[in-house]
């Protein structure tokens, strides 16, 4: 089982849509969680951290599921400037060598 | 302002030649890191640095080396550069660990 999974998708939805993506991760130890957002052929960009008690900014919404180990990214109200990959990152305590990446699910926002 | 700046943006290697990518970030932050992205893949740390002079090695790490003799700089070497070595390589920075890392715009390299 791979540390960080997610659906690499691509997710294809019209503008306005509300769309959900997962990511599980594997390790139980696991503390600090973050959504990053790569658009095409750019460097990632961090989105949001993930607390525990989830977290909102504006249209965008991550929960943290720590029993089922997984978090969440919804996106509310889609804007074709939403399309991009969105890279789940989990991190170890007490390393720096254990932050670690999901592969990103790609977000196309349609017209 | 600059934040993390890579060089060169592109590159082509032939098997067997030797390169250095340049890092280089204004933020002050004492945490450095090398990533490489293949196609469809997540990013894979290589090396990464706690501060200037300490350097540690990430999870692929093989065919490559660093150095952090300033806090402002954090080259990655490639010796004898394979096929295997193409790949998009970022350079990140950090204030704090974990924390939000501050990415260069990406080197990418090719291998012949």
């Amino acid at each position: 089982r791979k540390e960080v999974e997610q659906d690499p998708g691509p997710f294809n939805v019209p503008e306005g849509a509300t769309v959900a993506f997962n990511c599980t991760y594997s390790n139980s130890a696991s503390q600090s969680f973050f959504w990053y957002r790569q658009d095409c052929r750019k460097e990632p960009k961090l989105l949001m951290s993930v607390y525990s008690s989830g977290n909102e900014d504006g249209r965008f919404t991550a929960q943290l599921n720590r029993a089922s180990q997984y978090i969440s990214l919804l996106i509310r109200d889609s804007k074709l400037s939403d399309s991009a990959t969105y890279l789940c990152v989990v991190n170890l305590p007490g390393s720096a060598r254990q932050l670690t990446f999901g592969s990103g699910t790609q977000l196309t926002v349609l017209p | 302002n600059a934040g993390v700046t890579q060089t060169p943006k592109f590159r082509i290697l032939k098997i067997g030649q030797s390169m250095t990518l340049q890092c280089t970030q204004d933020m002050n932050h004492n945490y450095m890191y090398w990533y490489r992205q293949d196609p469809g893949m997540g990013l894979k740390l290589i090396y990464y640095s706690v501060g200037a002079g300490i350097t540690d090695k990430g999870e692929v790490p093989n065919g490559y080396n660093v150095s952090r003799s300033t806090t402002e700089d954090f080259p990655l070497r490639l010796e004898l550069a394979a096929p295997s070595q193409t790949s998009v390589y970022f350079c990140a920075s950090s204030y704090t660990n974990p924390g939000e890392l501050f990415f260069g715009e990406g080197s990418r390299l090719t291998v012949l």
